[in-house]
């Protein structure tokens, strides 16, 4: 199986900052990876899937890029509504798996 | 509007049986995937499985393969997880998705509460 390996797991940040994630995964992925926001008490929210597009509806600020094992996500400017916990997820080939999950404080 | 609606919040105890369901409208085709997905506590999000929308084909994670069973019901647009015998490490939220590209709709997820 797939592993996936997000970092970094916590990640303090202010308002207008750029916030970076990463995201590496066992073996290539091709471009089958999503990131996803969660707020608590709340489902999960898609953000950006085929690794690099970005989900209708989602602000421009938020970017994907990678590809294989390596992918990024990346905020341009951070702002209040963004602190929240992002996961990256595999979809090449079942089981698929998340990231552990990186919480934006 | 693709819309999923779970069923509420269930406490129960260890040993029991258990079954939560996802209700599924908007959807124009059957060419999807409905996944259940798990949070514990506290934790992050796992896959459990994904059920084929159009022919039921259902796939397990290891982890789950044997601990739960997933069905759709196609005539009333619901799909099912269910469970034959709780434990107190099935406490979590449960979570129903549509995955296509990545899981663009999800439900507003069932709390699971089983006492040992």
């Amino acid at each position: 199986d797939i592993q996936m390996t997000q970092s970094p797991s916590t990640l303090s940040a202010s308002v207008g900052d750029r916030v970076t994630i990463t995201c590496r995964a066992s073996q290539s992925l091709g471009i089958w990876l999503a990131w996803y926001q969660q707020k608590p008490g709340k489902a999960p929210k898609l953000l950006i899937y085929k690794a690099s597009t970005l989900e209708s509806g989602v602000p421009s600020r938020f970017s994907g890029s990678g590809s294989g094992t390596e992918f990024t996500l990346t905020i341009s400017s951070l702002q209040p509504d963004d602190f929240a916990t992002y996961y990256c997820q595999e979809y090449d080939n079942f089981p698929w798996r998340f990231g552990q999950g990186t919480k934006v404080e | 509007e693709v819309q999923l609606v779970q069923s509420g919040a269930e406490v129960k105890k260890a040993g029991q049986s258990l079954r939560i369901s996802c209700k599924f409208s908007g959807l124009t085709s059957t060419n999807h995937w409905i996944a259940w997905v798990r949070q514990m506590p506290g934790k992050g999000l796992e896959y459990m499985g994904i059920n084929f929308l159009r022919d039921s084909d259902a796939r397990y994670s290891p982890t789950f393969q044997g601990q739960v069973t997933m069905t759709i019901d196609k005539a009333i647009s619901t799909a099912y997880l269910q469970w034959s015998r709780l434990k107190a490490s099935d406490t979590a939220i449960y979570y129903c998705a549509i995955h296509g590209d990545g899981a663009k709709y999800w439900g507003q997820g069932t709390l699971v509460t089983v006492s040992s």
